[in-house]
């Protein structure tokens, strides 16, 4: 099993700054994985986080509004910019387990609101 | 694209009673996976339960079984002797095959179970 801490679990922002979400894993993993979650909605991926490398965006998700880093194998961090009501969401980070295991792990989420 | 389908937003049982929950999902691959994850108001992602494509016997856990249909491309959970903490938002889920690299999960809209006395 692989054991997630969220940061911040929840956070009320003024419209127009910007959030950054820290994910911390338990255990070394070569993905992470970040989720949307709208109010009442499923997850939606925003990308996908490889160590030493440029994360992977899904459409509709660009970098210059979700900067993604990941400095290390246990650790990654997922920014909100340029803050509007719209990005009022749940995000979630997400790692797969390890070996044969394809469960998914997930984060306890980040409930963001932007007044 | 793979795209996983939950046609009942909401559903009801009583406590004890039985309860399925429907799922459908359209893929070209023959090898991936198949999830039901529980979110209850905490928030917190709970894997229920997991159904390998190459498998055909149906998984089971505990009060918790599915039937997966793969021609059809099928996967209902079905829950027995309903308990009050069995309430929560139920998410059906598609992973493609392959172990050796993480993939990532698509969601179904997902459906609220009410649990009644």
């Amino acid at each position: 099993s692989a054991v997630i801490s969220q940061k911040p679990s929840r956070d009320i922002c003024q419209r127009g700054t910007s959030l950054t979400i820290q994910c911390q894993v338990d255990s070394q993993v070569t993905m992470m994985f970040w989720y949307r979650q709208q109010p009442g909605q499923s997850l939606t991926l925003i990308a996908t986080a490889n160590q030493g490398s440029e994360a992977t965006y899904e459409s509709g998700f660009v970098i210059d509004k979700f900067p993604i880093s990941r400095p290390n194998l246990t650790f990654s961090t997922l920014t909100v910019s340029n803050m509007s009501p719209e990005d009022s969401s749940i995000y979630l980070c997400s790692v797969e387990g390890r070996g044969l295991n394809t469960e998914a792990f997930f984060g306890q989420g980040t409930r963001l609101t932007v007044v | 694209a793979q795209t996983v389908t939950q046609s009942q937003p909401e559903m009801s049982v009583q406590e004890a009673e039985t309860v399925t929950l429907s799922c459908t999902y359209d893929t070209s691959e023959s090898d991936y996976y198949l999830f039901w994850y529980k979110q209850p108001p905490s928030r917190q992602m709970i894997l229920v339960i997991r159904q390998e494509a190459y498998k055909q016997q149906n998984a089971t856990e505990n009060r918790f079984s599915v039937n997966f249909q793969k021609a059809a491309k099928s996967f209902s959970l079905k829950i027995s002797d309903s308990q009050l903490g069995d309430a929560a938002m139920y998410f059906c889920a598609y992973r493609r095959g392959g172990w050796g690299t993480a993939s990532k999960l698509t969601f179904g809209t997902g459906t609220r179970l009410q649990v009644t006395l």
